[in-house]
Order: structure tokens, then C-alpha cells, then sequence
């Protein structure tokens, strides 16, 4: 059984710019989440996909925003980056309504 | 809004006693909890699950204890060795809502061998 990977491990960036991270679910699930954690707390959720359309969203302006494909990866976009965007970006793959299961994550770096 | 939080932010414990980590919730209409632990560069890895309808649950060296009436959730681990060292966090989801899962600050746990 694959787990959920993501890519890439590592990113830096500046302000003002965009950036994609991507997300392999673990074989057979079929929902997405993603949540940003930052330095020192729990993981904040942005946004669920299910069935490839959004399922439910945190407390996240709208320049994050992602995408789930057929084959139930997904990414996650974020426009106009800003210094506090800096996080562990973590993705959870679960069947709807189960448990979650993370991915180790990417570590943007906005300078 | 939601509010998770755990009573004790780092716990250190000898290699082979037990060690108990706490956890608050705030939403009464929470129903499914996950305790996840999390080690140094990793995401967070899936340990133990309850749903409201139980007050406790086991698995392997370990134990989780529900108390709706406080709202307070537990995590026991039996016998704890070194690679147990982590940030453990509680999460919480009420599953008529969606599942988003809020989670807690986390408690720091370092077995001392």
C-alpha cells in the first residue's frame, strides 16, 4: 500500500510569487484535505477535495486554492505569496469521513 | 470557533513507565478524535482513533479515553520507550460538518532512556 507523498520536499520563494504543491493520495482514498502548519503548531485545514470538487474550506483567503484530479491527487495553489505563508504545507488523504492519513509535507520559504 | 487544546505543552518520561498525555476540546458537538504523533521533519502519523459513541478504545501499547461530560480526551501509552519521543496532537471533527479536523498546539514527549 503506497502512502500519501508530496512534492517537492522543499521550496523557496519570493513575495509576489505563486507556487504549486502536489499531493499523491494513498492507494484507494478518495478525499483530500491540505493544511498549513507553522513553526511550533498544530496544522491550521484550508481546504477538502472530494470527488474533485471542494468539500469544505478554513479560514483561508481565496489566492489558496487547489485542485483534486480524477485520479484523486491533488495540488494546492497559492498567488501572491507573502512572508507569512512560510509553513510546513501538509497533505491528508482519507476516505470521506474516515480517518486522515499526512503526507511529510513541503517546507515553503518566503524570503 | 473551534478550540483544542492539550493541559501540558512538553511531558518527559522514563523509558518504560507510562505516560499519559491530555487533550480539551471545546466543541461539544465533536464526535471523532484523532491522536496523531509527529516526529522532527515528518507529517503527522495516524495512532489511535474514537468516535463519541465509546468512552475508551485500545491498540497497541496504547489507550484512549473519552469523557464526553468534561469534554477531555487522553492518550495513554504503555511502556514507553525512546522512539516514542514526538509532538503528539489531538484532532477533533464533528462529521455532519465535513472533515476538517481541528487540531491542538501539541505536547512534547521525551522518553529519557
Amino acid at each position: 500500500e503506497t502512502g500519501v507523498t508530496q512534492s517537492p520536499t522543499h521550496l523557496i520563494k519570493t513575495r509576489g510569487q505563486q507556487v504549486t504543491l502536489r499531493c499523491s493520495s494513498q492507494s484507494g482514498h478518495n478525499t483530500v484535505s491540505w493544511y498549513q502548519q507553522a513553526l511550533g503548531q498544530g496544522p491550521q485545514f484550508i481546504f477538502q477535495y472530494y470527488r474533485e470538487e471542494e468539500n469544505g474550506r478554513g479560514n483561508f483567503p481565496p489566492r489558496f486554492s487547489g485542485l483534486q484530479f480524477p485520479n484523486y491527487s491533488s495540488e494546492l495553489n497559492v498567488n501572491a505569496l507573502e512572508l507569512d505563508d512560510s509553513a510546513l504545507y501538509l497533505c491528508a488523504s482519507s476516505f470521506l469521513q474516515g480517518p486522515q492519513h499526512f503526507g511529510d509535507g513541503t517546507r515553503l520559504s518566503i524570503l | 470557533g473551534e478550540s483544542v487544546g492539550l493541559h501540558l505543552p512538553t511531558l518527559s518520561v522514563q523509558e518504560g513507565d507510562n505516560s499519559i498525555i491530555n487533550c480539551a476540546y471545546s466543541n461539544s458537538a465533536s464526535d471523532y478524535f484523532i491522536w496523531y504523533k509527529q516526529e522532527s521533519g515528518k507529517g503527522p502519523q495516524f495512532i489511535i482513533d474514537i468516535r463519541s459513541n465509546m468512552d475508551k478504545r485500545q491498540g497497541q501499547r496504547v489507550t484512549v479515553l473519552l469523557n464526553k461530560t468534561v469534554k477531555h480526551l487522553s492518550l495513554q501509552i504503555a511502556a514507553t520507550q525512546p522512539g516514542d519521543s514526538a509532538v503528539y496532537f489531538c484532532a477533533e471533527n464533528t462529521l455532519n460538518t465535513g472533515n476538517q479536523f481541528y487540531f491542538g498546539t501539541g505536547t512534547s514527549l521525551t522518553v529519557i532512556p
